[in-house]
C-alpha cells in the first residue's frame, strides 16, 4: 500500500540556519511527490511537486527537494530559513488518476528561533 | 486571483444531524476533490470528482456522499454526524490534464458536539 513518512513530528531551527526536512515514500510505481505548507487555520499551499526528470526540484519560497528513488525519499531542504517559514509541512504521494489523490504524511512542524 | 472557495467556514452541529459544505473550484477547474484532516492529523482523501462523475474514492465513510453539479460546484453530505467527524473539511481544484497542483481551498471546520 502506499505510504507517506515523514520521520519528524517536530523540528526547531534557528533563523539564518539550513533545513532539512525527511520524507519517506512507498509506491509501487514512480511516484508523484509533494511537499505542501499549512500555516496555522489555514489551508494547504504547495511548495514544489516532482513528476519525472531532474531529480532535484526548486519550489516557492527558496525551497527546494531531491528525489532519490534509491532511498525511497523526497526530502526538503532550504539553505536559509525565516521566521517566516514556522509552519507544519506535509509530503504527499499522489495516487489515483493523474496521481492527484494525495497520500500525506503526519506533517512535521517547523519552529523558528531567533 | 480567484481561489478555491469553500462554504461555509465554520459550522457546528449535534450528534445524529446533517451537515452539507460547499465547494467553488477556481474558474475553468472541472476536478474536485475532498479532504478531511482530524485535529493535529494529515488531511486524509475522501472523495475526488471529474466533469460531475465520481473519479476517485478515499477513506469516505458511508454516511458521506458528495457530487458535483454542472457549475463544477461540489457538495459534501453528512449524515448520521459523529463527534469523530469533527474536522477541517478541504476542498480543492485543478484543471484537467494539468497533472499537478492542486489548489487548496481554506476548509471548513466542522465541529459536532
Amino acid at each position: 500500500a502506499q505510504s507517506v513518512t515523514q520521520p519528524d513530528i517536530h523540528i526547531t531551527v534557528s533563523e539564518g540556519a539550513s533545513l532539512e526536512l525527511r520524507c519517506n515514500y512507498s509506491y509501487g510505481a514512480t511516484p508523484y511527490l509533494f511537499w505542501y505548507v499549512q500555516s496555522p487555520g489555514q489551508g494547504l499551499q504547495l511548495l514544489l511537486k516532482y513528476f519525472s526528470g531532474d531529480t532535484l526540484v526548486q519550489g516557492i519560497k527558496g525551497f527546494e527537494a531531491e528525489f532519490k528513488r534509491s532511498q525511497s525519499s523526497f526530502n526538503l531542504r532550504k539553505p536559509s530559513v525565516h521566521w517566516s517559514d514556522a509552519a507544519e509541512y506535509f509530503c504527499a504521494v499522489g495516487v489515483g488518476q493523474a496521481g492527484t489523490a494525495l497520500i500525506f504524511g503526519k506533517g512535521t512542524t517547523l519552529s523558528v528561533s531567533s | 486571483a480567484a481561489g478555491v472557495i469553500q462554504s461555509p467556514r465554520h459550522l457546528i452541529k449535534e450528534k445524529r444531524e446533517t451537515a452539507t459544505l460547499k465547494c467553488y473550484p477556481i474558474p475553468r477547474h472541472d476536478t474536485v476533490y475532498w479532504y478531511q484532516q482530524g485535529p493535529g492529523q494529515d488531511p486524509q482523501f475522501l472523495i475526488s470528482f471529474y466533469e460531475k462523475m465520481q473519479s476517485d474514492k478515499g477513506s469516505i465513510p458511508d454516511r458521506f456522499s458528495a457530487q458535483q453539479f454542472s457549475d463544477y460546484h461540489s457538495e459534501l453530505n453528512m449524515s448520521s454526524l459523529e463527534l469523530g467527524d469533527s474536522a477541517l473539511y478541504f476542498c480543492a481544484s485543478r484543471l484537467a490534464g494539468h497533472t499537478g497542483e492542486l489548489f487548496f481551498g481554506e476548509g471548513s471546520r466542522l465541529t459536532v458536539l
